[in-house]
C-alpha cells in the first residue's frame, strides 16, 4: 500500500511561532503536494514540488514556504504562525504525470490550531 | 486562477436513493477529471475519474458524466448507502507550464444518507 504519512495529527502552537510539518511518502513519487482544507472552500493548494530542490507556488502561499531536501520528503513551514492559518493540512504525492500515472495519494491529515 | 465550481455544498439522501453532485471548470491543461471521496478523520482518496476519450465513466454505483462543450462533469451515485456518507471533491488539472500534474479541487459536498 502507497503510504503518505504525516507527522502529526494534531498541533497546538501559539502566535508567532516557527511551525514545521512533516509528510514522508515510500512510492518513489516525483511529485508531492501541500494542501490546506477549510469548510466551504475545498482544498487549497499551497505548494507544489515536482523534483527534490524544486518548488512552485500555489494558490495560497502567503505565509508559508517548502523544503523538499529528499524525495520522500516535504516540509511545510509556518514562517510565523498566526490564528488565520488555523486550518487541516493534508500532504498529497503522486507520480510525475503520464496518461497512465495520475492518481494523487493523500496523507490522514494535521489539524493545527494557532491560538 | 483557475477555478472548479462544485454544487451542491451539502447533500441528504435517502437510503436506495440517488445521489448527483456537479463540478463546473475554467481552462485545464487535459480532459482527466477526478472524484475524490474523504471519510472524517481521513485524507481524501480517488474514488473514479474520467479520461478524454470517453463521456461516461461507470464504476459500480458510481458515475462520472462529462460533457466538454459545457465544460462540466457530475458525480452520480445510485442505490446511495449509509456507507457513503463522507465529503466528496472534484478535481481538473490546471493548464499550463510546469503546473502540470497539479489538481485544483472544488469546495467540496458533504454527502449525508439517511438509512
Amino acid at each position: 500500500d502507497v503510504k503518505v504519512t504525516q507527522s502529526s495529527r494534531y498541533l497546538v502552537k501559539r502566535t508567532g511561532e516557527k511551525v514545521f510539518l512533516e509528510c514522508v511518502q515510500d512510492m518513489d513519487h516525483e511529485n508531492m503536494f501541500w494542501y490546506r482544507q477549510d469548510p466551504g472552500l475545498g482544498l487549497r493548494l499551497i505548494y507544489f514540488s515536482y523534483d527534490v530542490k524544486m518548488k512552485e507556488k500555489g494558490d495560497i502561499p502567503e505565509g508559508y514556504s517548502v523544503s523538499r531536501e529528499k524525495k520522500e520528503r516535504f516540509s511545510l513551514i509556518l514562517e510565523s504562525a498566526s490564528t488565520n492559518q488555523t486550518s487541516m493540512y493534508l500532504c498529497a504525492s503522486s507520480f510525475r504525470w503520464t496518461l497512465v500515472n495520475t492518481e494523487a495519494f493523500f496523507g490522514q491529515g494535521t489539524r493545527l490550531t494557532v491560538v | 486562477q483557475q477555478q472548479v465550481k462544485q454544487s451542491p455544498q451539502s447533500l441528504i439522501v435517502q437510503k436506495g436513493g440517488i445521489s448527483i453532485i456537479n463540478c463546473a471548470y475554467e481552462n485545464t491543461a487535459f480532459d482527466y477529471f477526478p472524484w475524490y471521496q474523504q471519510f472524517p478523520g481521513k485524507g481524501p482518496a480517488l474514488l473514479i475519474a474520467i479520461r478524454p476519450d470517453v463521456s461516461e465513466k461507470k464504476e459500480g454505483r458510481f458515475t462520472i458524466s462529462f460533457n466538454k462543450s459545457a465544460k462540466q462533469f457530475s458525480l452520480h451515485i445510485m442505490d446511495s448507502q449509509p456507507g457513503d456518507s463522507a465529503t466528496y471533491f472534484c478535481a481538473a488539472p490546471l493548464a499550463g507550464g510546469t503546473s502540470y500534474g497539479k489538481l485544483t479541487f472544488g469546495q467540496g459536498t458533504i454527502l449525508t444518507v439517511h438509512p
